[in-house]
């Protein structure tokens, strides 16, 4: 049971080159997440996906992109990487829990580096 | 705007003595409050969630408090190990369907021998 894992763990890209970063986990969760944290700052969500075949926008969306590709695999797409996306990315799952809280559970996280 | 203040940033305590991290919030209507612990390098682990209703809560040397009329919450460690160097971070639900959650910028803890 590995929980959420993500690839790769590292990368260094160029401005305007793409990539896309990987999340799956096998909790059976319906909702995943993917945020950004910078140093001083707080996590904060790009995007989420709170079940199978939908997304939604969070509070830093801009430049990103997403695909939920099945229940397990949520993808995180840079279309045209820019300095100001150097940060570590996280990838969360959660399930709704009783009394509508839930907790999420994190990725080892992608330390992304645009230069 | 929902926010979470956490103070210290930075705290240096020797091993077996005891601390206490500081949570600030404005976030509504709340939902829940959530303590977790990141150590370098790796994904943040959940501590604790406490609810409205719950004003302490504990999880092995670590306790939580809420206070949610004033808007504070505290982690308090005890007998502090090597291996509690890591950032907490306070991390607040807003009751909104969206499953927004607010997370603070966190406080660093170095547990020096």
């Amino acid at each position: 049971n590995a929980g959420v894992t993500q690839t790769p763990k590292f990368q260094v890209l160029k401005t305007g080159q793409s990539m896309t970063l990987q999340c799956a986990q096998d909790m059976n969760h319906n909702s995943m997440y993917w945020y950004r944290q910078d140093p001083g700052m707080g996590l904060r969500l790009i995007y989420y996906s709170a079940s199978e075949g939908t997304t939604d926008k969070g509070e830093v969306p801009n430049g990103y992109n997403v695909s939920r590709l099945n229940k397990r695999e949520f993808s995180l797409r840079l279309e045209s990487a820019a300095p100001s996306q150097t940060s570590v990315y996280f990838c969360a799952s959660s399930d709704t829990g009783t009394g509508g809280f839930y907790e999420q559970f994190f990725g080892p996280g992608t330390r992304l580096t645009v230069l | 705007k929902n926010q979470v203040e956490q103070s210290p940033q930075s705290l240096i305590i020797l091993e077996g003595k005891n601390c206490t991290l500081q949570c600030n919030y404005t976030v509504s209507p709340f939902s829940n409050l959530r303590w977790y612990k990141q150590d370098t390098g790796r994904g943040p682990v959940s501590l604790t969630i406490m609810t409205f209703s719950e004003n302490t809560k504990s999880n092995g040397r670590y306790t939580a408090t809420l206070d949610a009329d004033t808007k504070q919450s505290s982690l308090h460690i005890t007998a502090s190990q090597l291996s509690d160097s890591a950032s907490y971070i306070c991390v607040v639900s807003a009751d909104t369907g969206r499953r927004a959650l607010t997370f603070g910028s966190g406080t660093r803890l170095q547990v020096q021998p």
